[in-house]
């Protein structure tokens, strides 16, 4: 079955700890993103990359970093200068094509959560 | 920069009744999508239904449809026969058909409860 796999599922960190998320998608999906999601809020884009070896930033890249070397992966690292990390983070992708129908809808995986301890 | 605004935190039914969730954005573009999406207790973001900002006909999925209404930007959910598994947290979001297409933006959600 096609689909986006996020790993792990629960991570514990300590201060000062860099981590990665790891987001496989086996979709042939060029386009991937990654947001975080506090709890009263809507999602928030951190990152997302459109092909291989290429990224923007989103609305709250700092503290993330990111890395697209295979189409099919997206991981996420999470350094210690992001100040407020606990949060859950989920992993999306989606075609890159304007013209087919499903070319808008972002598929996502079942996302990390994430505690500072 | 494109908002979008969901005015209801929480929303309750009661099994097998319609519900209206609603949604507001605000952009100064003319061509985009709208979306909601549903986010069960396991936190799986669920696509829901879409629609094309240039079709004016309402989109339809089974019991969900929309009350698309371009020129108010309001853009509300309605759930009909209402079932236990559709108890979750509802996002409506917006994304632009130009430029690098890289954002989806949501609104903050409601949390919709059905009651037996």
């Amino acid at each position: 079955d096609g689909g986006i796999t996020q790993s792990p599922k629960y991570l514990f960190r300590k201060e000062g700890q860099n981590v990665t998320l790891s987001c496989e998608q086996n979709l042939n999906h060029d386009a991937m993103y990654w947001y975080r999601q506090d709890p009263g809020q809507g999602l928030r884009l951190i990152y997302y990359s459109q092909i291989v070896n290429d990224f923007q930033k989103g609305d709250i890249a700092e503290g993330y970093s990111v890395s697209r070397e295979k189409k099919e992966s997206f991981p996420l690292t999470v350094t210690s200068a992001q100040k407020n990390p606990t949060a859950f983070y989920l992993c999306a992708s989606s075609r890159r094509d304007r013209i087919s129908s499903g070319a808008n809808v972002l598929t996502f995986g079942a996302g990390s959560r994430l505690t500072v301890l | 920069a494109q908002t979008v605004t969901q005015s209801q935190p929480e929303m309750s039914v009661q099994e097998a009744e319609t519900v209206t969730l609603s949604c507001t954005y605000d952009t100064s573009e003319s061509d985009y999508y709208l979306f909601w999406y549903k986010q069960p207790p396991s936190r799986q973001m669920i696509l829901v239904i879409r629609q094309e900002a240039y079709k004016q006909q309402n989109a339809t999925e089974n019991r969900f449809s929309v009350n698309f209404q371009k020129a108010a930007k309001s853009f509300s959910l309605k759930i009909s026969d209402s079932q236990l598994g559709d108890a979750a947290m509802y996002f409506c979001a917006y994304r632009s058909a130009g430029g690098s297409q890289g954002n989806l933006i949501f609104g903050k959600g409601t949390k919709l409860s059905v009651k037996p």
